[in-house]
């Protein structure tokens, strides 16, 4: 069975400070993942996708991802958090031979302290 | 990049009246789409497969006969909530997929009173 962690579903960081928002997942071969971002009332936006490429993913907004295979982790980071970025984000996993089933995490609302 | 649709943005209705909700990718044709439910500060909750040109696929707990689903052609999925009581209330989303990419729609509010 897939499934996806998301650690911490409330994160709160300073303005300008690194922002680290956790995810793991669980599949026995390495499954597509993303993550996406929330604003309210709105669809969710692709930040940035791990295709099995480079394990190392750049998105917008300054946003990237590590893949970590040893670990099962695709956490998403960030340098300097901007008020812009208070959010609600979600990874989500999706499996190969799944015929683009997507799992997603429980989701990690971002507070960006002024 | 690729864009779905979904229309309305909000709606207000009565208990007991029926909704329906369009999506539509307007750039590409899918032959799924997916419909998810959320509830606030949760995350999305995977309802059914639409497939178009036969049944949709529902998950485990999400009643048929109450979420009625047509995928009318490649470009359209209709989600009906039928008899709709104010439990139904939330937040809607579909998406369809493109590659190993999916594309979400903006989401439909829905209020029952």
């Amino acid at each position: 069975a897939q499934s996806v962690t998301q650690l911490g579903s409330h994160v709160s960081v300073s303005e300008g400070a690194l922002v680290l928002l956790r995810c793991n997942y669980s599949s026995s071969v390495p499954p597509y993942l993303f993550w996406y971002v929330q604003y309210p009332n709105q669809g969710l936006q692709l930040l940035l996708k791990y295709t099995s490429a480079a394990t190392l993913v750049k998105g917008i907004n300054g946003f990237e991802a590590e893949f970590k295979k040893s670990e099962t982790s695709f956490h998403l980071t960030k340098p300097s958090a901007h008020m812009s970025d208070a959010a609600e984000y979600f990874c989500a996993v999706s499996p190969p031979n799944t015929g683009n089933q997507f799992y997603f995490g429980t989701g990690t609302s971002l507070t960006v302290i002024p | 990049g690729a864009v779905v649709s979904q229309h309305p943005s909000r709606v207000i209705c009565k208990s007991g009246t029926s909704v329906k909700i369009e999506c539509r990718s307007l750039d590409f044709q899918a032959t799924t789409m997916f419909w998810y439910r959320q509830f606030p500060k949760q995350s999305l909750m995977l309802m059914a497969t639409s497939n178009e040109g036969s049944k949709a696929t529902y998950e485990q707990g999400v009643e048929k006969d109450k979420f009625l689903i047509n995928h009318a052609s490649l470009t359209l999925s209709t989600l009906t909530v039928t008899s709709a009581h104010p439990e139904d209330s939330s937040f809607y989303i579909c998406s369809a997929p493109l590659g190993r990419e999916q594309f979400f729609g903006p989401g439909t509010r829905l209020t029952v009173l």
